[in-house]
C-alpha cells in the first residue's frame, strides 16, 4: 500500500496561494493521486485527481512529477473558507481496500 | 438530488449494546464504504463492498459488521466487541473503475456515536 506523508499544519494570509505537497515513495503503477477536502464534522470531498503531470479545474491545480514519488496541491488566492482538513489519497481503484488516507494537512487562512 | 444519506446524525449508546448505523445512496455505484474517523485522525477503513452480497474487511473490522442485501443500502452494525466504538463513522460510494470515471469517492454527512 503506498503510504503518504503531509504537513500536519499550514497557515497562510487570504489572497495567497497555498502550495500543499504529499510524498508517497512507494506509488505503484496503476495508482492515481486524489485530494480530498474535508470540514469539521462533514464528510470529505473531492478536489482533484491526477495520474502524472499537471492537472487543473475551477478550484486547484494539481502538480505530478515524472517519478510520481510526490504531489503538490496548489490552491489560488484562498479565503477563509478554505480553512479545513486537505488529504491525499493514492491508490488503484479497482480496490478499495488500496484506498489509503494519510494523516491529512490542517489548514488555516487567517484574515 | 443524488447523493448519501447516513442517519441517525448523532447516537448514544450504552455499553454493551449494539447500534445499527444506516447509510443509503442513490447515485447507482456498485461500491460503498464504511470509514471511522477519531478526533485529530484520518480516516480509517472497517469494510467494503463492491457488489450486492458480497463485502470485505478494512484495516479495523474486529468489533464490525455489514451487510450489503441491495446496491442501495450498506448499514454498519457497531457491536458490543468493539471496545473503543466512540467516534465519527463516515459511509462513501463510488462507481467502480471500468466504468470509466476517476473512482471519485462521494461521502456522506457521517455519524456521531458516542458510549456512554
Amino acid at each position: 500500500l503506498a503510504k503518504t506523508t503531509q504537513p500536519i499544519s499550514m497557515d497562510s494570509y487570504e489572497g495567497q496561494e497555498v502550495n500543499i505537497t504529499c510524498s508517497h515513495n512507494n506509488i505503484a503503477t496503476n495508482d492515481y493521486i486524489t485530494w480530498y477536502q474535508q470540514f469539521p464534522s462533514q464528510g470529505p470531498r473531492f478536489i482533484i485527481q491526477g495520474y502524472k503531470t499537471k492537472v487543473t479545474n475551477e478550484v486547484a491545480s494539481l502538480f505530478i512529477p515524472a517519478d510520481r514519488k510526490s504531489s503538490t496541491l496548489s490552491l489560488p488566492r484562498v479565503s477563509l473558507s478554505d480553512t479545513a482538513v486537505y488529504y491525499c489519497l493514492v491508490g488503484d481503484w479497482g480496490s478499495a481496500r488500496q484506498l489509503t488516507f494519510g494523516s491529512g494537512t490542517q489548514l488555516t487562512v487567517l484574515p | 438530488d443524488g447523493g448519501i444519506t447516513q442517519s441517525p446524525k448523532y447516537l448514544f449508546r450504552k455499553e454493551g449494546q449494539n447500534v445499527t448505523l444506516s447509510c443509503e445512496q442513490n447515485l447507482n455505484h456498485d461500491a460503498m464504504y464504511w470509514y471511522r474517523q477519531d478526533p485529530g485522525q484520518g480516516l480509517r477503513l472497517i469494510y467494503y463492498s463492491q457488489i450486492v452480497n458480497d463485502f470485505q474487511k478494512g484495516d479495523i473490522a474486529e468489533g464490525y459488521s455489514v451487510s450489503r442485501e441491495k446496491k442501495e443500502s450498506f448499514p454498519l452494525t457497531v457491536t458490543s466487541a468493539q471496545k473503543n466504538p466512540t467516534a465519527f463513522y463516515l459511509c462513501a460510494s463510488s462507481a467502480l473503475e471500468e466504468e470509466g470515471n476517476t473512482g471519485e469517492l462521494f461521502f456522506g454527512e457521517g455519524s456521531r456515536l458516542t458510549v456512554l
